[in-house]
């Protein structure tokens, strides 16, 4: 079976760190784009991050850009987001997505989703 | 950055009638568009990718048209289990990324 499981969601302090991890099973998983996507409570849908197959490309949302990091272990079939300087914007529920494969994967739209892992930043 | 607009933001509609939603970008993004279903509680759901092929397993009653900056989701005979939120996506580069502010179907 398909599968991705989030993980490392929690309740964090503003400014604190969190280390969230999604494993994936079931597929070739050095064969895909892996995203990240968050979801604030009652909102809308926001891409946060993208990391390519080998990891040699990664691409953020603006209000990320500097503060997080996503990374990926391909022997382990996880994928990562370091998530630093945290601020109450960042309080979701965090999603990791398979998000195709090769140059024209982003073609094939998000196909696989983990149940998300909710992060809390108090003040 | 691109932008994508739907409408309407909310959709109220009984079980069998026809739907459409709209989706428009703010710049031709040829073809890469996502469309998205989600349930309270749950993960977004793929229905349809390249702004008209269906994923698989995705009921016939669901369609989606449209190339450059206009789309559309059409669901034909609406069923009880497709009240939920629906988004478009915009796909046109991995470097960034877009989602519409959503759909909300309810039961009229």
């Amino acid at each position: 079976e398909v599968q991705l499981v989030e993980s490392g969601g929690g309740l964090v302090q503003r400014g604190g760190s969190l280390r969230l991890s999604c494993a994936a099973s079931g597929f070739t998983f050095r064969s895909y784009w892996m995203s990240w996507v968050r979801q604030a409570p009652g909102k809308g849908l926001e891409w946060v991050a993208n990391i390519k197959e080998d990891g040699s490309e990664k691409y953020y949302v603006d209000s990320v850009k500097g503060r997080f990091t996503i990374s990926r272990d391909n022997a382990e079939k996880s994928v990562y987001l370091q998530m630093n300087s945290l601020r109450g914007e960042d309080t979701a529920v965090y999603y990791c997505a398979r998000c195709g494969s090769g140059t024209y994967g982003n073609y094939y739209g998000m196909d696989v989703w983990g149940q998300g892992t909710t992060v809390t930043v108090s003040s | 950055d691109i932008q994508l607009t739907q409408s309407p933001s909310f959709l109220s509609a009984s079980v069998g009638d026809r739907v459409t939603i709209s989706c428009r970008a703010s710049q031709v993004i040829s073809n890469y568009l996502a469309w998205y279903q989600q349930k309270p509680g749950k993960a977004p759901k793929l229905l349809v990718y390249a702004a008209s092929t269906l994923q698989s397993g995705v009921p016939s009653r669901f369609s989606g048209s449209g190339s450059g900056t206009e789309f559309t989701l059409t669901i034909s005979s609406l069923q009880p289990e497709d009240f939920a939120t629906y988004y478009c996506q915009q796909l046109n580069s991995y470097a960034s990324i877009t989602f519409g502010q959503g759909t909300r179907l309810e039961i009229k």
